[in-house]
């Protein structure tokens, strides 16, 4: 198994370009998560999906869009570029009770280094 | 809302023990989890504690105490190997078993 595998691992954009970031997953997990990493803040949840077809909001929504066409597959769209948008996004999967042995897990993918001049 | 504070650095020698701090403040939760990630690399998890008390697994001991507001990460026989962040994360009351994360802590081991 790849696990989840994220594309590009690297992409530098001008202000007010567009990108997809792609997530895939081969552990059959319903639920996906988009997440952004910026220095001395920890990661934040930027969208998620519960299941193929249905997408939520998380606490940094702004400035984004996901769609979830297939169950393995949980896309990060950025339509209008801007340097806040500077930084590490990772994607992440689980199970619906996430449980592994008991315990709630979610595993990520490498990250997608994004630098937007 | 969800917010959970770390010291943002600590320093131990090869061979000690280190605890990391994890203070949060929620509106509910289940359980508390802690990440660990390398420079450049992904988060990759380490422990969770539904309940309160200790949970082990070899050399990584995590704790909650929910009457505190408090958890901590205990690592033993330190290794250089261990100098990495780590993240305390709460997993979110309500749909999508969302986390919400600390800002983290960089550990580094000295020899």
């Amino acid at each position: 198994n790849a696990g989840v595998t994220q594309t590009p691992k690297f992409r530098v954009l001008k202000t007010g370009q567009s990108m997809t970031l792609l997530c895939a997953q081969d552990m059959n997990h319903e639920y996906m998560y988009w997440y952004r990493q910026d220095p001395g803040m920890g990661l934040r949840l930027i969208h998620y999906s519960v299941g193929e077809g249905t997408t939520a909001k998380g606490e940094v929504p702004d400035g984004y869009n996901v769609s979830r066409l297939k169950k393995q597959n949980f896309l990060l769209g950025l339509e209008s570029a801007a340097p806040s948008q500077t930084s590490v996004y990772f994607c992440a999967s689980s199970t619906p009770d996430g449980t592994s042995g008991g315990r709630y897990t979610q595993y990520f993918g490498p990250g997608t280094r994004l630098t937007v001049l | 809302g969800q917010s959970l504070e770390q010291p943002s650095e600590v320093t131990a020698v090869e061979g000690a023990i280190v605890q990391i701090n994890c203070t949060y403040q929620t509106s509910g939760f289940y359980g508390l989890s802690w990440y660990q990630q390398h420079d450049g690399g992904a988060p990759t998890f380490l422990s969770y504690n539904a309940l309160d008390g200790l949970e082990e697994t070899g050399r990584f001991s995590s704790f909650l105490s929910r009457s505190d507001s408090y958890g901590y990460l205990l690592l033993q026989e330190l290794q250089m190997k261990d100098s990495a962040s780590y993240f305390c994360a709460v997993r979110d009351i309500g749909g999508g078993n969302k986390l919400t994360f600390g800002t983290g802590t960089q550990l580094k081991v000295e020899l």
